[in-house]
């Protein structure tokens, strides 16, 4: 399988703390993305960063891309309890016409 | 109010019986497709359609059917050959297949007993 894997499966912290969530992957992709899924709903696009970039900002977010070493990370800052939910990583690998997604780490953001 | 909308929400169904889950989209992407979720596994591609009457198997499409005889709607029925059904059903759709970010429906539960 080409699944990628989320590190770490679930991570819990107190509000304002920053979370951070890792992705792995396993061959050369064009871009990488991130989602979200709140408990029983669709998940929600959050952030795409393309293989030739390696880090993107949107507003709390911050996602890295390394490709030598196949991996990505998505860093929460200044946490809210709102932000409790799933968060997937989605690779385009080359040569695919479809995403494959991980299994996604768990957030639980306490107030 | 552009959208992709999944009925019904939730679904209960005996063993043996064929259910088709619906997925419609007014967003018009040409690219749509069906995921399962299970607990614990993520999400697993089941069919998607890069076009109107055309559609491939994705990574677990046995015991599954679908077609897409219009744009903007690309319904899933599971049949009977399923093994185990209960699950929380997917659909997505984006401007084009591959690289695209995809746009989620809210899901359905289906439970087989």
């Amino acid at each position: 399988s080409q699944q990628g894997e989320e590190d770490p499966q679930a991570l819990s912290i107190q509000e304002g703390e920053n979370a951070t969530m890792n992705c792995s992957y396993k061959t050369s992709i064009n871009n990488l993305q991130w989602y979200r899924q709140n408990s029983g709903r669709g998940l929600v696009h959050l952030i795409l960063i393309r293989s030739n970039e390696r880090e993107k900002h949107s507003g709390r977010l911050r996602v890295t891309l390394d490709t030598s070493k196949k991996s990505s990370s998505l860093l929460i800052t200044a946490s809210r309890a709102a932000d409790t939910a799933s968060y997937f990583c989605a690779t385009d690998y080359s040569g695919y016409s479809t995403l494959t997604f991980g299994k996604g780490t768990m957030l639980l953001v306490s107030p | 109010d552009g959208g992709i909308t999944q009925s019904p929400k939730y679904l209960f169904r005996k063993e043996g019986q064929n259910v088709t889950l619906s997925c419609e989209q007014n967003l018009n992407h040409d690219a749509m497709y069906w995921y399962r979720q299970d607990p614990g596994q993520g999400l697993r591609l089941i069919y998607y359609s890069q076009i109107v009457n055309d559609f491939q198997k994705g990574d677990i499409a046995e015991g599954y059917s679908v077609s897409r005889e219009k744009k903007e709607s690309f319904p899933l029925t599971v049949t009977s050959a399923q093994k185990n059904p209960t699950a929380f059903y997917l659909c997505a759709s984006s401007i084009l297949a591959g690289t695209y970010e995809q746009y989620f429906g809210p899901g359905t539960r289906l439970t087989v007993t």
